[in-house]
């Protein structure tokens, strides 16, 4: 049971870089969604989807894209990379009203 | 919008200290509430929930939350700490996102950490 997969764990970008952060979910979750953490800041939602086609905007969603094309797969992509965009990034899923299930974290760095 | 406030952002306890740790929330509807907690490295774990029904929840580990809907408010108790839990704790609240869905909206997180 792999739960929230989330790769690479680790990345450093030099500015204006793209890249996507991939994350998927095995447990047929409808709902999807990405959090970065910055120190005193907590998890700020940055993009969610509660289904297949259906994304929507969180608090801090700027300079992120997100795609649901799947149930399983929800991928951030960073099209221009910049230094406020250094942080730890989780995935997170659930089904309805339960908990949400957190991927291992992406760490990145931008340069 | 939802906001979640936590105000002790770090707490330092010895082993067999009692802890409590707030929130405070703005949202007047229902609400669902959690504690989730992150060990160095780790990822985030839920603690324990509240939906409804008794607003004195227990959770894993020891720990137990009371839900005061007059003080808008869902504090973190545990009455003995051990030095493993040690960790970042963060509240968080349910906010609606529409077709009957909801996002989940999270404090600031409170670090503790627990002297042998």
């Amino acid at each position: 049971n792999a739960g929230v997969t989330q790769t690479p764990k680790f990345q450093v970008l030099k500015t204006g870089q793209s890249m996507t952060l991939q994350c998927a979910q095995d447990m047929n979750h409808e709902y999807m969604s990405w959090y970065r953490q910055d120190p005193g800041m907590g998890l700020r939602l940055i993009h969610y989807s509660v289904g297949a086609g259906i994304t929507d905007q969180g608090e801090v969603p700027n300079g992120y894209n997100v795609s649901r094309s799947t149930t399983e797969d929800f991928p951030l992509r960073l099209l221009s990379a910049a230094p406020s965009q250094t942080s730890v990034y989780f995935c997170a899923s659930r089904q309805g009203n339960s908990p949400l299930h957190f991927g291992n974290g992406t760490r990145l760095t931008v340069t | 919008a939802q906001s979640v406030s936590q105000h002790n952002h770090h707490v330092i306890l010895s082993e067999a200290a009692s802890l409590e740790l707030g929130c405070n929330y703005s949202y007047g509807g229902t609400v669902n509430l959690f504690w989730y907690v992150q060990y160095p490295g780790q990822h985030l774990q839920l603690l324990l929930k509240y939906f409804s029904g008794d607003p004195l929840v227990k959770g894993i580990k020891g720990f137990e939350a009371e839900f005061i809907k007059s003080k808008f408010s869902f504090n973190l108790r545990k009455p003995s700490v051990q030095w493993s839990d040690t960790a970042e704790y963060f509240c968080a609240v349910n906010e609606p996102a529409g077709d009957s869905s909801y996002k989940l909206i999270f404090g600031s997180g409170t670090r503790l950490l627990v002297r042998p």
